[in-house]
């Protein structure tokens, strides 16, 4: 069974760093794209960038470029979202997705929240 | 950037009704690569359709997508509870992928 495990809920201040994980099972890691996608309160989805295991190749939405660092760790078939700063408005719920054939994301984390206060 | 635009916003039905929701796109999508997801409160998203048409694995035969180019549908024949929930469409012809705003089916 396929299965992307998240890191818990974060408190943190603005300022403050922070990695938050995703860590998949019951299928070939290194051989899947994992995406990151952000949820605002009460807001829709935004894809955020994308990572590819194997060799750690990262795209990543311009929107996002220079604001957060995506990453791999194939040993432990982990993906990671980075900030160096945190701000208020990166609260949100944060949801690692697994790319699949065209690719279209096939399989969702349960999401992390992530809360900055100011 | 591909913008898609889903319409309506909120769709209020009843069990056992017919809903229709649409999505369309601010240019062609390529190859028509194009996924619904449902979205229910406090739950990750979860694929419903892809390339279209196409079902994910153990999605009831009640959902289907149609459409093409930059106009796509998803119906779900007969409404059942678990169904009142929140729908995006996602295209992913381009490497920028974007999301619609969602509708909401409420009951």
């Amino acid at each position: 069974e396929v299965q992307l495990v998240q890191s818990g809920a974060e408190v943190k201040k603005s300022g403050e760093s922070l990695k938050i994980s995703c860590k998949g099972s019951g299928y070939r890691f290194t051989t899947y794209w994992i995406a990151w996608v952000r949820q605002m309160p009460g807001k829709g989805l935004e894809w955020m960038g994308i990572v590819y295991p194997d060799d750690s190749e990262t795209r990543y939405n311009p929107s996002f470029q220079g604001q957060v660092t995506i990453s791999a760790d194939k040993s432990i078939a982990t993906a990671y979202l980075h900030w160096d700063s945190l701000k208020a408005s990166d609260t949100a719920i944060y949801y690692c997705a697994r790319l699949n054939g065209d690719p279209f994301f096939d399989f969702w984390g349960q999401g992390t929240l992530v809360t900055v206060s100011s | 950037e591909i913008v898609l635009t889903q319409s309506p916003g909120t769709l209020s039905l009843s069990p056992g009704d017919r809903a229709t929701l649409s999505c369309r796109a601010s240019q062609s999508v390529n190859n028509d690569y194009l996924a619904w997801l449902q979205q229910k409160p406090g739950q990750a998203p979860r694929l419903l359709i892809y390339d279209t048409s196409r079902r994910a694995t153990g999605v009831p035969d009640r959902f289907s997508g149609s459409g093409s180019g930059a106009d796509f549908t998803l119906t779900i024949s007969r409404l059942e509870h678990e169904d009142f929930a929140v729908y995006y469409c996602q295209q992913y012809g381009t490497s920028l992928y974007t999301f619609g705003q969602g509708t909401r089916l409420e009951i």
